[in-house]
């Protein structure tokens, strides 16, 4: 099976940068996806890194390193919108597009 | 963009009914549903994966004549619970992968969520 694991709480302050870690433990790893979750609503998709290094997409950014079997999800510029949880995912082969998901982390942004 | 519709978003109902729920992509094909469970604060918990025309693969621990899964079209997939009851209470989301031109992969599309109350 496969195991992830995140710090379940984190809070920083509005235009500060917060880094999100994610640790997993899983056989025929292909690929790390990072998803957001706002109170009540639906996950909605931010990042997919089956390579190593970073990835950038505006204020967000997430790294994977498939050797060390991490990977993060980094958000500059914080707002009060992002205040949200964020869930890290691994998807291994053979098993489609299926994803395991990590216990996710409760992001608060304060003034 | 990949938009997958979801309803009811909430239902409450009497314990020993039955609840269905729909689980629509929009503007693609979805060649595979995925139906999660969700407690408040807690992670999402895979329940089954269905292929479009074919049974539906249930998780460990996941009672498949308790909660019923439908993926008739490529476009439609029911997760129907039934004799609900008071335990069952909870928040059910389902996603959806697929094919097509302007669909990006490796990624999951998700449903807004039902939020479901069994008194």
């Amino acid at each position: 099976g496969q195991s992830l694991e995140q710090p379940s709480e984190v809070t920083a302050v509005e235009g500060a940068i917060v880094q999100i870690n994610c640790t997993y433990q899983t056989s025929g790893f292909y690929g790390l996806s990072w998803y957001q979750q706002h109170d009540g609503g639906a996950p909605t998709f931010l990042s997919y890194n089956a390579l190593d290094g970073l990835e950038e997409t505006g204020r967000f950014s997430s790294f994977l390193s498939r050797s060390d079997s991490y990977g993060y999800l980094l958000l500059q510029e914080l707002q009060m919108k992002d205040s949200a949880s964020y869930f890290c995912a691994v998807r291994v082969y053979n098993a489609g597009n299926m994803l395991t998901f990590g216990g996710g982390t409760r992001l608060m942004v304060k003034p | 963009g990949a938009v997958v519709s979801q309803h009811p978003s909430w239902v409450i109902c009497k314990s020993g009914t039955s609840v269905k729920i729909e689980c629509r992509s929009l503007d693609f094909q979805a060649t595979t549903m995925f139906w999660y469970r969700q407690f408040p604060k807690q992670s999402l918990m895979l329940m089954a994966t269905s292929n479009e025309g074919s049974k539906a693969t249930y998780e460990q621990g996941v009672e498949k004549d308790k909660f019923l899964i439908n993926h008739a079209s490529l476009t439609l997939s029911t997760l129907t619970v039934t004799s609900a009851h008071p335990e069952d209470s909870s928040f059910y989301i389902c996603s959806a992968s697929g094919t097509g031109s302007t669909l990006a992969k490796n990624i999951q599309y998700f449903g807004a969520g039902t939020r479901l109350s069994v008194l």
